[in-house]
């Protein structure tokens, strides 16, 4: 079946633009997570929705950034006046949860965001 | 605040090498270890899922080893082949479910 998916795949843009990245996930995934991957750094955790219940925004770095998750589906990431440390592949993730098990997460290809 | 290691952040072996990769995390209330690997420009596909509960996981020529108490798992890859080449990443789930933590990654080289 379908894996994740996001859009765009590459994004160029002047700083102090909004930009708006989305992320389609696994069909019945209830669990999306967004995360940031700078040059040459490992994974950094954003934010993580689950369901109906609010989402965990503990890893946002500024208030610029925002997300979220409508009809318990698409997501969307949005960043306010980005700047040119804002500069990363973002990438979403989705998995399958129930009851009490939690499963493994399935990643999009990622939007590689480029803050000129 | 978890923190997860991975060593070596690069390694580059002949083709045919059985190899070890490591990662360490310094906080072992964690519900779930998972390991992954990223090619060049792309996301990333999940190799093996290891439940606190457990201590090794098996599919094909990986093998992924936990030991929770320690703060460590190793993923061995048997008989390396050029196909391997991609950085290789393990992440740890948190003990409240929300959260993931990854390391940042060994870049693996099988040389033909």
């Amino acid at each position: 079946g379908a894996g994740v998916s996001q859009s765009p795949s590459n994004k160029v843009t002047e700083k102090g633009k909004d930009v708006e990245l989305r992320c389609d996930p696994i069909s019945g995934h209830t669990a999306l997570y967004w995360y940031r991957q700078s040059l040459g750094q490992g994974l950094e955790f954003l934010i993580y929705f689950q369901g109906n219940s609010a989402p965990d925004k503990s890893g946002l770095p500024s208030d610029r950034f925002s997300a979220e998750r409508t009809g318990g589906s698409v997501s969307t990431l949005t960043i306010q006046r980005t700047q040119q440390e804002d500069s990363a592949v973002y990438l979403c993730a989705s998995s399958k949860q129930a009851g009490n098990s939690y499963n493994e997460q399935f990643f999009g290809p990622g939007t590689r965001l480029t803050v000129l | 605040k978890q923190e997860v290691t991975q060593i070596p952040a690069a390694l580059s072996v002949p083709e045919g090498e059985n190899l070890v990769l490591n990662c360490s995390f310094t906080d072992s209330a964690i519900y779930n270890l998972q390991w992954f690997r990223q090619d060049p420009g792309k996301g990333l596909t999940s190799l093996l899922l290891i439940q606190s509960s457990q201590r090794e996981q098996t599919s094909g020529r990986l093998n992924a080893s936990l030991d929770k108490s320690s703060g460590r798992s190793t993923l061995y890859i048997a008989a390396s082949q050029p196909g391997d080449s991609a950085t290789y990443l393990c992440a740890v789930r948190t003990d409240n479910f929300n959260k993931f933590y990854f390391g940042s990654g060994t870049k693996l080289n099988v040389k033909p």
